[in-house]
């Protein structure tokens, strides 16, 4: 079956700019994770949807930063006014409960790039 | 605070040599632990996931052991490949279906 699916894989764009990235999980995930990784560092978490409400958003960085989900599915992912240090592969994951498991299942990435 | 660490940061062996990759976390209250491959430029593709109540899960050539008592788990890659050349990463969940905290992984080399 199709995995958790990314768009852009690439982003370029210059300072000051607002940008959209967006996570299609596996159908019938409940759970959908956003990480970041920056360049030598490790994956930092952002926020976690259930459904479509978000109970955990400790690891968003800034107010420059909201995500929001639609229909238990779509996740787009927000950064306003982009920063150099912004720049980072942005990763998405997705969860369901089967049997008490609580695997994670990640998408391409998306590469964004702040000139 | 959960705190996951992998030592070393960077490993090269020769082509088919067993290996021990190992992860240690802070706190032992995980409901799992979960060992995730990543190659250069890609997303993080999944290996193995164990329970909190198992000791250990096998894959293939890779078996993953878990001991929650001491905050350990080991990834056992046997034979190992060229192939097998990617950053090899731990995690484990912040409460029951939450967020993963991730190590820093382990730069694995398998020279031919």
């Amino acid at each position: 079956g199709a995995g958790v699916s990314q768009s852009p894989s690439n982003k370029v764009t210059e300072k000051g700019k607002d940008v959209e990235l967006r996570c299609d999980p596996i159908s019938g995930h409940t759970a959908l994770y956003w990480y970041r990784q920056r360049l030598g560092q490790g994956l930092e978490f952002l926020i976690y949807f259930q459904g479509n409400s978000a109970p955990d958003k400790s690891g968003l960085p800034s107010d420059r930063f909201s995500a929001e989900r639609t229909g238990e599915s779509v996740s787009t992912l927000t950064i306003q006014r982009t920063q150099q240090e912004d720049s980072a592969v942005y990763l998405c994951a997705s969860s369901y409960i089967h049997g008490g498991t609580y695997e994670q299942y990640f998408g391409p990435g998306t590469r964004l790039t702040v000139t | 605070k959960q705190e996951v660490t992998q030592i070393p940061a960077a490993l090269s062996v020769p082509e088919g040599e067993n290996l021990v990759l190992n992860c240690s976390f802070t706190d032992s209250a995980i409901y799992n632990l979960q060992w995730f491959r990543q190659d250069p430029g890609k997303g993080l593709t999944s290996l193995l996931l164990i329970q909190s109540s198992q000791r250990e899960q096998t894959s293939g050539r890779l078996n993953a052991s878990l001991d929650k008592s001491s905050g350990r788990s080991t990834l056992y890659i046997a034979a190992s490949q060229p192939g097998d050349s990617a950053t090899y990463l731990c995690a484990v969940p912040t409460g029951a279906n939450s967020k993963l905290t991730f190590g820093k992984g382990i730069t694995l080399s398998v020279r031919p």
